[in-house]
């Protein structure tokens, strides 16, 4: 298995513009999670589906960013507008059952400026 | 609510010697408990976890944890550590929903 795949590694953009995060879970995973990564704040839920549904997005800092998964195979995570504070690393995680573990890709290191 | 604590940010040993990186959490509850490593620009990738049953448990690359809820630890530890184990480990626990809490991570620095 190719593990979860995310793309593009590396995002530089100017403040204002569009940036889309994409992911691609492992195959057979129903659980699929998004994560920001600062030195500031560490490791944070954004969202995460089960069977391509939003189940919890409680952890998405505001309405500039949004994630949809419209199929099991395939999820997206926008930012719109970009700002510099967004500047992160974005992580998607896959797993098998709730509760089991998550398997991560390697990450989308995003430089807005 | 659910938090993990990692109090050393910052640990340095030499190679060959044991290693322990401290990890404490807060929950209700029976814990989750799941160990990753980081390398340097990269992703996360699972060391060990405990759900449940025998409070050590092993992982891959040698290590190991022992659940403690007496004091509500999971520790993980090596017996001798590679220069290659060089990353930041970030310790985590999984709430009633299943959401992982990560602790703020411990960057390991290996000595020659």
């Amino acid at each position: 298995d190719a593990g979860v795949i995310q793309s593009p590694r590396h995002e530089v953009t100017e403040m204002g513009q569009e940036v889309t995060l994409r992911c691609k879970p492992i195959s057979g995973h129903d659980y699929l999670f998004w994560y920001r990564q600062t030195m500031m704040r560490g490791l944070e839920l954004l969202i995460y589906f089960n069977n391509n549904v939003p189940i919890d997005d409680s952890g998405m800092p505001e309405d500039r960013f949004s994630a949809k998964m419209p199929n099991a195979s395939f999820s997206t995570l926008k930012i719109q507008p970009s700002e510099p504070r967004d500047s992160a690393v974005y992580f998607c995680a896959s797993s098998f059952l709730s509760g089991e573990t998550q398997y991560f890709g390697p990450g989308t290191r995003l430089l807005v400026l | 609510a659910q938090s993990v604590t990692q109090p050393d940010i910052h640990i340095t040993v030499s190679e060959g010697a044991s290693l322990e990186l401290r990890c404490n959490y807060s929950y209700g509850a029976t814990p989750y408990l799941f160990w990753y490593v980081q390398s340097p620009g990269q992703g996360l990738q699972l060391l060990l976890k405990y759900f449940s049953g025998d409070t050590l448990v092993q992982g891959i690359k040698g290590f190991e944890a022992e659940f403690k809820r007496s004091q509500s630890s999971f520790n993980l530890r090596k017996p001798s550590v590679h220069w290659s184990d060089a990353a930041e480990y970030f310790c985590a626990v999984a709430d009633s929903s299943y959401k992982l809490i990560f602790g703020s991570g411990t960057r390991l620095l290996v000595r020659p």
